[in-house]
């Protein structure tokens, strides 16, 4: 069955520290990889898509087959990236994972 | 500029009443999703279309219809709005092709009391 994990729901960090969002998922075949971003009182948008290897608002993803994951990474968390981040994978529609809430403290 | 929109933005109801929610997009999209967000479970998908007079059932879809008579709107009905219904609900579209981006509207918070 698909299934996509994002095992962490509330990821709290400080400003300017690294941050990783986890991403794993479990899938036949190869799925596209997206993360979506919905900010404070704001509607969801495209993060980043695996598949353009685009760098957004200093956020990357690597797809690893070997582990099935799709990591969302920053080095350098801002106030403004706090927001609640989806994982969703696609061979069709888009399967969300349940979320992770980021927090970063000033 | 093309969008897409909800309406309306917050509806409160009772147990039992149809209750319609409007989706309208702009961007001439032929694929149009309903989805509902719920603390714990993320996006569900209740509905799809990928086009006039096409309808799909999607992994929440009991208790939801639509229909698309039209490539603007997927008017997504609750024939006997339950309580367990209460959530966000966010239409999104997209157009054809394999996997693309998909835009969501602003969402619509209904509560069924």
């Amino acid at each position: 069955a698909q299934r996509v994990t994002q095992p962490e729901k509330l990821l709290s960090v400080f400003k300017g520290a690294p941050v990783e969002l986890k991403c794993n998922y479990s899938y036949s075949g190869s799925p596209e990889l997206f993360w979506y971003v919905q900010y404070s009182r704001q509607r969801l948008q495209l993060l980043l898509r695996h598949i353009s290897r685009e760098s957004i608002k200093g956020f990357t993803a690597d797809l690893n087959k070997g582990e099935t994951s799709f990591h969302l990474k920053k080095p350098f968390a801002q106030e403004e990236d706090s927001a609640m981040y989806y994982c969703a994978p696609s061979q069709g529609n888009l399967i969300f994972g349940k979320g992770t809430k980021l927090s970063v403290k000033p | 500029d093309a969008e897409i929109t909800q309406s309306p933005r917050h509806k409160i109801t009772e147990t039992g009443r149809q209750v319609t929610l409007a989706c309208h997009q702009t961007w001439n999209h032929n694929n149009m999703f309903w989805y509902r967000q719920d603390l714990g479970h993320g996006l569900r998908l209740i509905h799809y279309s990928y086009g006039v007079q096409d309808t799909n059932k999607g992994e929440v879809s009991d208790g939801y219809s639509v229909s698309r008579s039209n490539t603007e709107d997927l008017p997504l009905t609750l024939e006997s709005a339950a309580s367990s219904q209460t959530s966000v609900y966010f239409c999104a579209s997209s157009e054809s092709g394999v996997r693309p981006e998909q835009f969501f509207g602003p969402g619509t918070r209904l509560t069924v009391l």
